[in-house]
């Protein structure tokens, strides 16, 4: 069965490093998502992508975050310069044409700030 | 502004025991709701949806039913079981717009 996967699993970083995360969505699928999930919370949006297009990146604190999928496949979610508060876990999520088609998520990744 | 307010864990239930979990929401219209489950160490997996009023949705033994009235949208399972343990997350969405997460709710089932 088809699967998004995401690397890395965990990541340790100091504050004011740079950290980088890297999701595959399913073959096939055009929208991609990122959200953050904070401890005790829930998922929440920070970019959607059609294809290679950003269509709704309102909650991504665009001073220190950055995402892009070059050939509207793969992802990259960077953050530059870490802060404590980043510590969370990162979940990637994709669905087959748009945001109608339910979404399939990663295992995330699981950042901690140090 | 849209918002989901879950019922909070922890739960622990013996097994075979009948499991609710509250959900209700705000939001200006009416949302798709949906509940979805992450267990341990895995991503989240699509449960069960209703898309509107008077719904219900349904999988694995779990139901639940878009209550506009009371705008709530309660997950049941009549006989939980230890691999129900997990967290489940209500959420809610309109049209192609993204997911609003309620807290979660971390199950645990004892043999």
């Amino acid at each position: 069965e088809a699967e998004v996967a995401q690397s890395p699993r965990y990541k340790i970083t100091e504050k004011s490093q740079a950290v980088a995360f890297w999701c595959d969505p399913i073959s096939g699928h055009a929208t991609l998502y990122w959200y953050r999930q904070i401890l005790g919370q829930g998922p929440e949006l920070l970019v959607q992508f059609q294809d290679e297009s950003v269509v709704d990146d309102s909650q991504l604190p665009k001073d220190r975050f950055s995402a892009e999928r070059l050939k509207g496949v793969d992802s990259t979610l960077k953050i530059q310069p870490a802060e404590l508060g980043d510590s969370a876990m990162y979940l990637c999520a994709s669905s087959l044409l748009s945001g109608l088609d339910e979404q399939y998520f990663g295992p995330g990744t699981r950042l901690t700030v140090t | 502004g849209n918002s989901v307010t879950q019922m909070e864990g922890p739960v622990t239930l013996s097994e075979e025991a009948f499991l609710t979990i509250n959900c209700t929401y705000t939001a200006t219209g009416y949302p798709s709701l949906f509940w979805y489950v992450q267990y341990p160490g895995e991503g989240l997996q699509l449960l069960l949806k209703a898309t509107k009023a008077d719904d219900k949705g349904s999988n694995k033994g779990f139901e639940a039913t878009y209550r506009k009235e009371t705008t709530s949208f309660h997950l049941e399972k009549g006989s939980v079981q230890v691999s129900d343990s997990a967290v489940y997350f209500c959420a809610l969405k309109f049209g192609a717009n993204n997911l609003f997460f309620g807290t979660g709710t971390r199950l645990t089932v004892i043999p």
